[in-house]
């Protein structure tokens, strides 16, 4: 596509649930980053894939949250039992090679109530 | 400390002025830096990246680099007041690695 697409744009959650967030990154990249963004701060690197495999998932904050891009090109971020802490923009990105820039997504508002 | 540091601002500057914004980073082998806009509720845009040390311009903007000192800033020349926003500093340590993020620098143009 033209560019990353993140869906949901927005999820309302309910403390305990489990939520999947979709990132389409543009097409031919093969380097995929998951970041999530709190009021007022930078982004919080999650996880980085290179192709279908996970090369760093050192930002992954615990065992609830969990991420997959199994045909390298689309990943789904996975929380499992969300908890309110995990409310946040959750930003996808994604560049064409190594040292490249990365190419944000619109990001996806979750909020867990 | 932390890998990527900023201040956090806000950087006040009238119309017209030339607006400094400043990053050091830790990791001594990083080897691409780039400097991303993002305004309120939006996801960052890159708007500069530096690879070698030195100057690099495009438009209004110049992006400095010195490995030495573990240092890049950006300029904004003739700063407008849309170019109010969060610049947010981010580095990659090279080959497969992670791109980190600075907490970003607000930055307001007063009219």
């Amino acid at each position: 596509g033209a560019g990353v697409s993140q869906t949901p744009s927005n999820k309302v959650t309910e403390k305990g649930k489990y939520v999947e967030l979709r990132c389409d990154p543009i097409s031919g990249h093969t380097a995929l980053y998951w970041y999530r963004q709190s009021l007022g701060q930078g982004p919080e690197f999650l996880i980085y894939f290179q192709g279908t495999g996970a090369a760093d998932d050192s930002g992954l904050p615990n065992d609830r949250f969990f991420a997959v891009r199994p045909e390298g090109s689309v990943s789904t971020l996975k929380i499992q039992r969300t908890e309110r802490g995990d409310s946040a923009v959750y930003l996808c990105a994604s560049s064409g090679a190594q040292n490249t820039e990365a190419f944000f997504g619109q990001g996806t508002r979750l909020t867990v109530v | 400390q932390k890998e990527v540091e900023q201040n956090s601002g806000p950087l006040s500057v009238p119309e017209g002025a030339i607006a400094s914004l400043n990053c050091t980073y830790s990791d001594r082998g990083s080897q691409s830096f780039f400097w991303y806009r993002q305004y309120s509720g939006k996801s960052p845009e890159l708007i500069m990246f530096i690879y070698s040390n030195g100057d690099k311009e495009d438009g209004r903007f110049t992006a400095q680099l010195n490995k030495a000192s573990q240092y890049v800033s950006l300029l904004i020349r003739d700063s407008q007041p849309s170019d109010s926003a969060t610049y947010l500093c981010a580095v990659n340590s090279g080959g497969y690695q992670k791109v980190t993020f600075g907490t970003g620098t607000k930055l307001q143009v007063i009219p």
